[in-house]
């Protein structure tokens, strides 16, 4: 089946520094990526949809400047939290659209837990 | 605002019986639904989906069945098995909106015990 890693899958860090975690198709290309967060015993809330080689789509209420997404190949997309406070601290999942599946099949990453001090 | 609602956090079933897991939607423009299956440290996987065009889709020890008048979909598994314990989330697309976008609910935690 078709594999979506991510990296790190853990991180700690300060307040007031910046976190990039990636999210790579390992098997497939995959010109759509979506990035989801995970607050515990809450459902996983989409932050902004990733398209390789143009801007991506945000939800509202999530600020492009603080999260930064950038789908530069069709295997990668790369979240980073800038400037992140504890209340960023959260659990991120990156999923990927599968070029030969319907378009509602979305291959998850195992998630990035995020803590900031 | 939930579009997506699992109202039973947790689900605590015998092995061999059988687990129903419960998902009730607001958007009428959902018209694809699909269960996913998590285990603790790793990411949602797909499970089973049922399209607005049908009532019932069945997969093995897996069955879903839609309610469109009720707005409720549901998920059962029989007979279930302690590998099955895991969180299960529910979610909806509307396939003529926005590519892909899922809208999930909070997600049951199924435990099957021996």
């Amino acid at each position: 089946g078709a594999v979506v890693s991510q990296h790190p899958s853990r991180v700690i860090c300060k307040s007031g520094t910046s976190v990039k975690i990636e999210c790579r198709s390992l098997d497939f290309q995959a010109t759509t990526m979506f990035w989801y967060r995970q607050f515990p015993k809450q459902s996983l809330m989409l932050m902004a949809t990733s398209n390789e080689g143009s801007k991506a789509t945000y939800e509202q209420g999530v600020e492009k400047d603080k999260f930064l997404i950038n789908h530069a190949s069709l295997t990668l997309s790369t979240l980073t939290v800038t400037s992140a406070h504890p209340e960023d601290s959260s659990f991120y999942i990156c999923s990927a659209l599968h070029p030969d599946e319907i378009k509602e099949t979305q291959y998850f990453g195992p998630g990035t837990r995020l803590l900031v001090l | 605002d939930q579009q997506v609602k699992q109202n039973s956090p947790s689900l605590s079933v015998q092995e061999g019986r059988i687990s129903i897991l419960n998902c009730d939607y607001t958007n009428s423009m959902f018209d694809y639904f699909l269960w996913y299956k998590k285990y603790p440290a790793e990411g949602p996987t797909f499970l089973i989906s049922i399209s607005s065009i049908k009532d019932k889709n069945e997969d093995g020890r897996f069955t879903v069945f839609l309610n469109k008048s009720a707005k409720h979909l549901s998920l059962h598994i029989v007979p279930s098995q302690p590998g099955d314990s895991a969180v299960y989330f529910c979610a909806a697309s509307d396939r003529g909106s926005t590519l892909g976008r899922l809208y999930f609910g909070r997600g049951t935690q199924l435990t099957v015990w021996p």
